[in-house]
């Protein structure tokens, strides 16, 4: 059974970093792109990032380019989402999700609140 | 970036009866290797998204077959044959063929 569980959220300062994971199970992760979407307090979704199987190709939308960073450790069947520079408009649900041209199985997601 | 546009946002449903989505695309969704990357998900209430299609048509395994999907180039549609209690929730349409991936609006779908 695939399985994404993600950890990592909570309360951060305006400015303030947060690193959230994805521990992925139940498939071969290093075979697969893996996706972070997010979905702000009572609003729709918003796709955020895509790595490739290797790492080597790296996509975001452009409202967090050059302040969040998408990772994976193949080894230890994990996603990761380093954001750095975070805003008051960055507080959603973050999800790990597979896929590249869709996202056919998504993780309970894991709360970020950015607030002073 | 690609502009997927929903329609209706808000869809209240007799049960028992149809319902339809609409999805338009700014760009069409043709891909190079001829696929189509239109997909469908629902988000019940207090869950995570769930795929239902990919591909425009393809239905998900353990998806009922009331739900369906169509169309091409830029234009697509999500129709329920039949809504049931279950069916209650949001649904989005989202394009995976330019970057960056896009989702529609959503639309909201209750029982009269």
């Amino acid at each position: 059974e695939v399985q994404l569980v993600e950890s990592g959220g909570g309360l951060v300062q305006p400015g303030g970093s947060l690193r959230l994971s994805c521990a992925a199970s139940g498939f071969t992760f290093n075979t697969y792109w893996m996706t972070w979407v997010r979905q702000a307090p009572g609003k729709g979704l918003e796709w955020v990032a895509n790595i490739k199987q290797d790492g080597s190709e790296k996509y975001y939308v452009d409202s967090v380019k050059g302040r969040f960073t998408i990772s994976r450790d193949n080894a230890k069947n994990s996603l990761y989402l380093q954001m750095n520079s975070l805003r008051a408009e960055d507080t959603a649900v973050y999800y790990c999700a597979r896929g590249m041209t869709t996202a056919d199985y998504w993780g309970q997601g894991t709360l970020v609140t950015v607030s002073s | 970036d690609v502009v997927m546009t929903q329609s209706p946002l808000s869809l209240p449903v007799t049960l028992g009866q149809p319902a339809s989505i609409s999805c338009s695309s700014s760009q069409s969704l043709v891909y190079s290797d001829g696929n189509t990357y239109l997909n469908w998900f629902q988000q019940r209430p207090g869950q995570s998204p769930r795929r239902l299609i990919y591909k425009v048509s393809n239905r998900d395994s353990g998806v009922p077959d009331r739900f369906s999907g169509s169309g091409s180039g830029t234009d697509f549609t999500l129709k329920i044959s039949r809504v049931e209690a279950e069916d209650v929730g949001v649904y989005y349409c989202m394009q995976g063929t330019h970057w960056p991936r896009t989702f529609g609006q959503g639309t909201k779908v209750e029982i009269k």
